[in-house]
């Protein structure tokens, strides 16, 4: 069974400062995903990787997959406010069928002034 | 403008009173899923389906069914609702690749 996990699952950081999250995966696979929700909102796709070594970057937010080591990191550098959100990974397996997303708990950023 | 439409958006019922929610893309997408979101959880697949007339179970599809009569809708049923079935359910919705488009979810409350 496939199992991913984010941490940390909270995090609150001041404005102007970089952070990272961190997502393992349990199985092989080469195609991973990450997702931003805001509170009450639906979710919304930020990068897609599919390739190890693949590496996303969109403004303060950048994403880099490594597949041999199932991790996967998405660094926030000098968080802005704005950036306040739950942030989901998602991985399908190796083989995996379609777009069948297993993902993981999500990581609630809270970027205070 | 691209979307998938779900509805309702808030749904308050009692333990087994039959719902539907309905679930609607116009980006003639193959794919399509229901998900739902729990505190703490995360989100976990409930159904899928590849295509028309094509459905399979996700991770936690005990308690509901699934139809995919037309490529753009995908209804979620639940026959007979219990107070464990409520949550926020999302539809979503891919051409493939893995990059889901989402719905904007409906939260549910069986009383």
């Amino acid at each position: 069974e496939l199992k991913v996990e984010q941490n940390p699952l909270f995090l609150s950081m001041q404005e102007g400062k970089n952070y990272t999250i961190y997502c393992n995966y349990s199985t092989t696979s080469d195609r991973l995903y990450w997702y931003r929700q805001d509170p009450g909102k639906s979710l919304e796709s930020l990068f897609v990787l599919l390739s190890n070594g693949a590496v996303k970057q969109e403004g303060r937010l950048m994403a880099s997959l490594d597949t041999k080591a199932r991790l996967s990191t998405l660094h926030i550098t000098a968080a802005v406010h704005d950036l306040s959100a739950t942030y989901f990974c998602a991985v399908i397996p190796a083989g995996g069928g379609a777009d069948g997303l297993t993902f993981g708990k999500g990581t609630h950023l809270i970027i205070q002034p | 403008e691209a979307q998938v439409t779900q509805n309702p958006r808030y749904l308050i019922t009692v333990t087994g009173k039959k719902l539907t929610v309905t679930c609607s893309q116009n980006m003639n997408h193959e794919y399509m899923s229901w998900y739902r979101q729990d505190p703490g959880l995360g989100l976990r697949q409930i159904y899928y389906s590849m295509n028309v007339e094509v459905t399979d179970k996700g991770d936690v599809p005990e308690g509901y069914k699934v139809s995919r009569k037309e490529k753009r809708n995908f209804p979620l049923i639940l026959e007979s609702p219990s107070p464990n079935q409520t949550s926020l359910y999302f539809c979503a919705s891919s051409s493939g690749g893995g990059k889901l488009f989402f719905g904007s979810g409906t939260q549910l409350s069986v009383l």
